[in-house]
């Protein structure tokens, strides 16, 4: 079964504007850690922001916040104030215990921003 | 601080071959885990390293091995080669504290391609 479902393949947004990026996953552990990250048409994988599931707070780095639904099982990406150096792939990721180093990714979204 | 390095950056290669992948981890990582993307199957796991031992492993065949060196450099090894194993192969870096805030730090990538 999948574990880390994003729904929106691809996503157009007008620079300054702000995008919603879609994650929901599926975990029975009560211990794991959420991931987003950023993949430039480069390749490398930039991380972004980082949620436990025992945060109370929904976590927040610069531009990017978290809004973090544990009941429903999502974990969205909010980029505020979106840029052209925005455009890329973004990843959602989980990792289901401490000790497990195994990060479990979404399909992807990728995002264009339109100046 | 150098972030994580991986070596070569690109190689072809013919199917039957064998093929050597390197990864620098970020000074102070001790864990090195390794992933592979494909258009097809999205980004998965391979394995993880930590103190030169195999802590984890995907569902991969057994042509797919690494190793990892006391300083906790890594190599992976991919022999007798098929068209199906080009792919981008990320080495991600982390402390291995234990803690579930641990987050894994990537690489550029290594784009090999099997003709």
């Amino acid at each position: 079964a999948q574990k880390i479902t994003q729904t929106q393949p691809g996503m157009f947004v007008q620079e300054k504007e702000a995008v919603t990026l879609d994650c929901t996953y599926d975990t029975s552990d009560p211990s794991y850690g959420l991931f987003w990250y950023k993949q430039p048409s480069s390749g490398e994988m930039i991380f972004l922001i980082y949620q436990g599931s025992y945060d109370q707070q929904n976590a927040t780095e610069g531009r990017y916040s978290l809004n973090f639904q544990k009941a429903r099982k999502s974990a969205n990406l909010v980029i505020s104030a979106s840029q052209l150096g925005d455009s890329a792939m973004y990843f959602c990721a989980m990792r289901e215990e401490p000790n497990d180093y195994k990060l479990s990714f979404g399909a992807g979204t990728t995002v264009t921003v339109r100046a | 601080k150098a972030g994580v390095t991986q070596t070569p950056r690109y190689l072809i290669k013919t199917r039957g071959q064998q093929v050597t992948l390197s990864c620098s981890p970020i000074s102070g990582h001790r864990s090195v885990s390794w992933y592979q993307q494909t258009p097809g199957q999205g980004l998965q796991f391979l394995f993880e390293y930590f103190s030169e031992t195999q802590r984890n492993k995907g569902n991969f065949p057994g042509r797919f091995s690494g190793r990892q060196f006391s300083n906790s450099r890594s190599e992976m090894n991919v022999s007798t080669l098929e068209l199906g194993d080009s792919a981008l192969y990320l080495c991600a870096s982390s402390k291995r504290t234990g803690a579930s805030t641990d987050t894994q730090y990537f690489g550029p990538g290594t784009r090999l391609t099997v003709l």
